[in-house]
């Protein structure tokens, strides 16, 4: 069956430093890969999408990687901050319509300290 | 960007009671929502697809008799738990697809701020 796993369920590192958060996919081709910040007690917010034939994406302090021979997705925060603590979730999809569901990694609490 | 509303935001019932959670999508309309749990520290598994106009599909292992779902408009999704036990205490979570800004694609997910469920 397929499988979402991001590597690690925290990670702890000083301010202004770069984050890098890993997703790892199996049994599963997808179209597209997505990457969400979810603050405690709400609901996720969508941050950016990466599609198969992408090999990298940017925004902001914000940057994605996709590998899909390796079937890994990094995610990399520069220079980051403590507002950056947060739990990011890593989302895989295949299709473009409304309907077409997306499936979620586990995620990591990552934490800045100042 | 699009918006999403959950109400309530958080509601205590007892064991063998209902409990109906709205999820309204506020500036835009919405054919398809989705429906997940969360349980803390864990991802969010999808329950049950609600198509606007027609029955919801359920996800493996989802009772349907239990979770009702009806999408009675393009913008109002609503979720009921039926004889709500402690077991189903949860943090439940909508979502609705849009088109991000400049994609002709429905890929980003527009989540609403949640609902925690205890049963006593």
């Amino acid at each position: 069956s397929q499988k979402i796993e991001q590597n690690s369920e925290a990670l702890n590192i000083q301010e202004g430093k770069t984050a890098t958060l890993t997703c790892n996919y199996t049994n599963y081709s997808p179209a597209y890969l997505q990457w969400y910040r979810q603050d405690p007690g709400r609901g996720p917010v969508f941050l950016l999408l990466i599609r198969e034939n992408e090999k990298e994406k940017r925004k902001e302090r914000l940057k994605v990687t996709f590998d899909t021979t390796l079937k890994q997705s990094l995610f990399h925060i520069t220079a980051s901050q403590p507002a950056d603590s947060a739990t990011y979730l890593c989302a895989l999809g295949k299709g473009d319509s409304s309907a077409s569901k997306i499936i979620f990694g586990s995620g990591t609490r990552l934490s800045i300290r100042p | 960007g699009a918006v999403v509303s959950q109400h309530p935001s958080w509601v205590i019932c007892k064991s063998g009671t209902s409990v109906k959670i709205e999820c309204r999508s506020l500036d835009f309309q919405a054919t398809t929502m989705f429906w997940y749990r969360q349980f803390p520290k864990k991802s969010l598994m999808l329950m049950a697809t609600s198509n606007e106009g027609s029955k919801a599909t359920y996800e493996q292992g989802v009772e349907k008799d239990k979770f009702l779902i009806n999408h009675a408009s393009l913008t109002l999704s609503t979720l009921t738990v039926t004889s709500a036990h402690p077991e189903d205490s949860s943090f439940y979570i909508c979502s609705a697809p849009s088109r991000g800004q400049g994609e002709t694609s429905y890929n980003e997910q527009f989540f609403g701020p949640g609902t925690r469920l205890t049963v006593l």
